[in-house]
């Protein structure tokens, strides 16, 4: 079965260093990734995405992502953390084998720490 | 701002009431989605309209039924809800609904039921 795998549910850092979150999927066919943000009472906001061409996809709030097809990855990093980024982060993927619906991972709660 | 309209923002109600939520977007999009999310978890599916027609029922339960009036509007209706169908309700919306499209999200109706 294909599915997402987002390894490490809490993931905690300190104001201004690197942020990791980690994303694996499996597949038998090109997937397209997805990463979402979700803020408390609010809903999810596209990061940024992989569909086809540069493996090394640039987001908003300076985050990036690059697809890694050896790897079956799409982990997320940003350079500098802020506190603006503590949230809930979902990592999705669809594929044409499944209707095209997205399938989420369980997600990663990021704090950053002052 | 969400370009992804709902309303209520919260919703209490009792097993027995008739209750409905609202969804709407001004995107020109053509494919509407509902949600379910618990906390802590990540959205799972519940319809996709795709030009105003139900494509995608995931087995929900007769209790909630969607409708989709127009290209901008997703009703969800809720009748005889169970305490455990309290959670977040959030209504998506994309391009067309094809493969590597984000999905655009509202800020969900938090429903209680007591």
């Amino acid at each position: 079965a294909q599915s997402v795998t987002q390894l490490g549910s809490h993931v905690s850092v300190s104001e201004g260093a690197l942020v990791l979150l980690r994303c694996n999927y499996s597949s038998s066919v090109p997937p397209y990734l997805f990463w979402y943000v979700q803020y408390p009472n609010q809903g999810l906001q596209l990061l940024l995405k992989y569909t086809t061409g540069a493996t090394l996809v640039k987001g908003i709030n300076g985050f990036e992502a690059e697809f890694k097809k050896s790897e079956t990855s799409f982990h997320l990093t940003k350079p500098s953390a802020h506190m603006s980024d503590a949230a809930e982060y979902f990592c999705a993927v669809s594929y044409n084998t499944n209707a095209g619906k997205s399938t989420f991972g369980d997600g990663t709660t990021l704090t950053v720490k002052p | 701002d969400t370009e992804v309209t709902q309303t209520p923002k919260h919703l209490v109600m009792g097993m027995t009431n008739k209750k409905s939520l609202k969804c709407e977007q001004h995107m020109g999009h053509r494919a509407m989605y509902w949600y379910k999310q618990k906390a802590k978890k990540p959205p799972e599916l519940m319809f996709v309209y795709s030009y105003e027609k139900l494509s995608i029922n995931e087995s929900v339960p007769s209790r909630f039924s969607p409708e989709c009036p127009n290209s901008s509007l997703l009703n969800l209706h809720l009748h005889a809800l169970q305490p455990e169908d309290s959670a977040l309700y959030l209504c998506a919306s994309s391009q067309d609904g094809r493969l590597g499209q984000p999905q655009h999200f509202g800020d969900g109706t938090r429903l209680s039921i007591l």
